[in-house]
C-alpha cells in the first residue's frame, strides 16, 4: 500500500531550526513535494525534489533519498508565521499526490 | 507563478440543496483538474481527478451521483455537490495540473462548505 510517515507535531523556537522528516512507500516514484498548510487554507508551495541531494531555496531546504524512502524539510531562521502544517507528499507512478496527514509546526517566542 | 481560483471560498447552504464551486486556471491551460475535500486536521482525500472534455474519474467511495464534476474547458472545472447533507460540510479544493513536463500541481484557495 501507499503510505507517508511524518511526525504529527513538533514545537520550535523563534530563530532557531527545524528538521521535518518523513518517510514513505508508494507504487511507483515522480518525485516528493513539500506544502505549507496554514488553518482553513489551502496548501502552497514549497519544494519539489526529484534525484537525491538537497534543494536549498532561502530559508527552507529539502533533502531527498530515495533508495531509503525518505526526504526532509529543514526550515532555518523561524519566523512566527512559520507555524503551520507541513505536509510531504509523494507523486506516485499516476501522478497523483499521495497525502499524510503532516507535522504541525508549533513556533514559540 | 500559475494561479487557480476558485468561487466561492465560502458557501452556507440548507440540507438537500445543491452547491455548485468553480475552479478556474487564470493564467494557463490545464489538461488535468483535481478535487479534494479535507475535514479539520486531517489530510487531502482525493476526490477526483477531472480531464477536459472527458468524464471525471473517481475515487473509490466517493459517490459519483452526488459529486458532479464537470470539466467543460481547458480552464474551468466545477463540482457540484447535490442534495447537499451535513457531512458534506468540508474544505473542497481544486487543484491544476500542467502536462508536458510540468509536475506540479497548483491549489486553489479552497471553498469551506456548511450544509445546515
Amino acid at each position: 500500500g501507499q503510505n507517508i510517515d511524518q511526525p504529527t507535531e513538533m514545537t520550535a523556537t523563534e530563530g532557531a531550526i527545524v528538521q521535518i522528516n518523513c518517510t514513505y512507500q508508494t507504487s511507483g516514484f515522480n518525485g516528493l513535494f513539500w506544502y505549507q498548510q496554514h488553518a482553513g487554507e489551502a496548501p502552497t508551495f514549497l519544494s519539489y525534489n526529484v534525484l537525491d541531494g538537497l534543494e536549498e531555496k532561502g530559508r527552507f531546504s529539502s533533502f531527498l533519498s530515495r533508495s531509503k524512502g525518505y526526504s526532509y524539510l529543514l526550515l532555518k531562521e523561524l519566523q512566527m508565521k512559520d507555524s503551520a502544517s507541513y505536509l510531504c507528499a509523494p507523486l506516485d507512478s499516476n501522478y497523483q499526490l499521495i497525502w499524510g496527514a503532516g507535522t504541525k509546526l508549533i513556533i514559540k517566542p | 507563478g500559475a494561479v487557480v481560483s476558485q468561487h466561492p471560498s465560502r458557501v452556507i447552504c440548507k440540507s438537500g440543496t445543491s452547491v455548485k464551486i468553480e475552479c478556474r486556471s487564470l493564467d494557463f491551460q490545464a489538461t488535468t483538474m483535481f478535487w479534494y475535500r479535507q475535514f479539520p486536521k486531517k489530510s487531502l482525500m482525493l476526490m477526483a481527478t477531472s480531464n477536459e472534455g472527458s468524464k471525471a474519474t473517481y475515487e473509490q467511495g466517493v459517490e459519483k451521483d452526488k459529486f458532479l464534476i464537470n470539466h467543460a474547458s481547458l480552464t474551468l472545472s466545477t463540482l457540484t455537490v447535490t442534495s447537499a447533507h451535513p457531512e458534506d460540510s468540508s474544505f473542497y479544493i481544486c487543484s491544476a495540473w500542467i502536462a508536458e513536463g510540468y509536475n506540479e500541481q497548483f491549489f486553489g484557495p479552497g471553498t469551506r462548505l456548511t450544509v445546515l
